[in-house]
């Protein structure tokens, strides 16, 4: 139990062009999803909380406007990187937390989404 | 900067020995949990460990924590190569959302 998913695993687009990355978990519902970015050799940077039903949250520094998050359902969240730049190349991490009784400790990783940007 | 430190950086040991991995932390936690990463892969939760306990098992890691030096450590007994991986600690305040804050990782290699 308690798998997330990542679509798609790895993605290479022009710089300029907008990219979306879905990320679902796949048998528990979670009204919380968090998007990170890592860079090689590199720790996860929490970029935003995504919540089910309202607006993310986002971490200071990451541009809103660019990185576009939507939380449609209680099993799928959405990161769009909009106009992507070759600095937006890296690998993108989303994660779930189960709610489960009320408690809310630990968070199910996704694969990840590797993006180069030309 | 993040909250977590980790040392060492790297390390480097025999099949069957054991690792130690330290981290340490800044700011009061509710939990601290440790990750797994293989290279270019997401992330396996390992273990959580709650602010009123001090050591934690499973299989062959146990972890510990002391909250009055803020530190944690996490034990790998009996090294496999299977165990290289990346390793990372991360906070958890326990605030509204229960946002995790990593730290810098420990990379592992077990030769064979």
């Amino acid at each position: 139990g308690a798998v997330v998913s990542q679509h798609p695993s790895w993605v290479i687009c022009k710089s300029g062009t907008s990219v979306k990355i879905e990320c679902r978990s796949l048998d528990f519902q979670a009204t919380t999803m968090f998007w990170y970015r890592q860079f090689p050799k590199q720790s996860l940077m929490l970029m935003a909380t995504s919540n089910e039903g309202s607006k993310a949250t986002y971490e200071q520094g990451v541009e809103k406007d660019k990185f576009l998050i939507n939380h449609a359902s209680l099993t799928l969240s959405t990161l769009t990187v909009t106009s992507a730049h070759p600095e937006d190349s890296s690998f993108y991490i989303c994660s779930a937390r189960p709610w489960t009784s009320g408690k809310e400790e630990t968070q199910y990783f996704g694969p990840g989404t590797r993006l180069l940007v030309l | 900067s993040q909250q977590g430190e980790e040392d060492p950086q790297a390390l480097s040991i025999q099949e069957g020995e054991n690792a130690t991995m330290n981290c340490s932390y800044k700011t009061s936690i509710n939990n601290l949990q440790w990750y797994r990463q293989n290279s270019g892969r997401g992330l396996v939760h390992l273990i959580l460990i709650r602010s009123n306990e001090r050591e934690k098992h499973s299989g062959r890691l146990r972890v510990t924590l002391d909250t009055s030096k803020k530190s944690s450590s996490l034990l790998i007994t009996a090294s496999r190569a299977a165990d290289t991986a990346s390793y990372f600690c991360a906070t958890d305040r326990g605030a509204s959302g229960s946002r995790l804050t990593f730290g810098e990782g420990t990379q592992l290699t077990v030769n064979p």
